[in-house]
């Protein structure tokens, strides 16, 4: 069964450093694009970046130089690393898998970051 | 790319029929001639789940009364027959280029 599980949230002060991570099963994350997705409180969803076959990535203008996104193959795992956080990062992260050609087919059930101090 | 959807809030009545339109700034269609636009539901207190994508093509285990189409810019999702398993913020998001960008959602209830 393909399954999506994200963890890593937290309270966090702004200026810190967070990593989320979003552990695979079912299919190997290296194999297929993979996406972060977050959602502010009481607000609509947001790309955040994607990663692609070959290790191409893709970053929103708002994390772009703070967020770095990786997997590892070892582990099965995609992360988020997020430097720098600010109060406007406070969200529900979400993970999710697949390709234009396939939609973003499966979510992990996200992980809450709060950026405050 | 900017995304607009239509209307914000639909209440609807079971059994009933349900439209929501979703409009981009410039055209969604490939190269390839792949439509790129996905729908999505994000049911109450759950995560976003695919409904749609390139602009048609329904996703496993999706029923068959959601049902996508448009072409260029402008898009809609129709629902032939509301259940009250459907209420939940629908969005749309294009994938032709990154940034990926997502409509500002649909709140579908019942009335």
């Amino acid at each position: 069964e393909v399954q999506l599980v994200e963890s890593g949230g937290g309270l966090i002060q702004p200026g810190r450093s967070l990593r989320l991570s979003c552990a695979a099963s079912g299919f190997i994350v290296s194999s297929i694009p993979m996406t972060w997705v977050r959602q502010a409180p009481g607000k609509g969803l947001e790309w955040v970046s994607s990663i692609y076959s070959g290790g191409r990535t893709a970053y929103a203008d708002s994390v772009e130089g703070r967020f770095t996104i990786s997997t590892d193959s070892s582990k099965n795992t995609l992360y988020l690393q997020m430097n720098s956080l600010r109060a406007e990062d406070t969200a529900v992260y979400y993970c999710a898998r697949g390709s234009r050609s396939s939609g973003r087919d499966k979510w992990g059930q996200g992980t809450l970051v709060i950026v405050s101090s | 790319i900017v995304m607009t959807q239509s209307p914000l809030s639909l209440p609807v009545t079971p059994g009933e029929p349900a439209s929501i339109s979703c409009k981009s700034s410039q055209s969604l269609l490939h190269s390839n001639g792949d439509t790129c636009l996905d729908w999505y539901l994000q049911k109450p207190g759950q995560s976003p789940q695919l409904l749609i994508y390139l602009g048609s093509n329904r996703a496993s285990g999706v029923p068959d009364r959601f049902s996508g189409s448009g072409s260029g810019t402008n898009f809609t999702l129709k629902i032939s027959r509301v259940e009250a398993e459907d209420v939940g913020v629908y969005y749309c998001m294009q994938v032709l280029q990154t940034p990926l960008i997502f409509g500002g959602g649909t709140k579908v209830e019942i009335k």
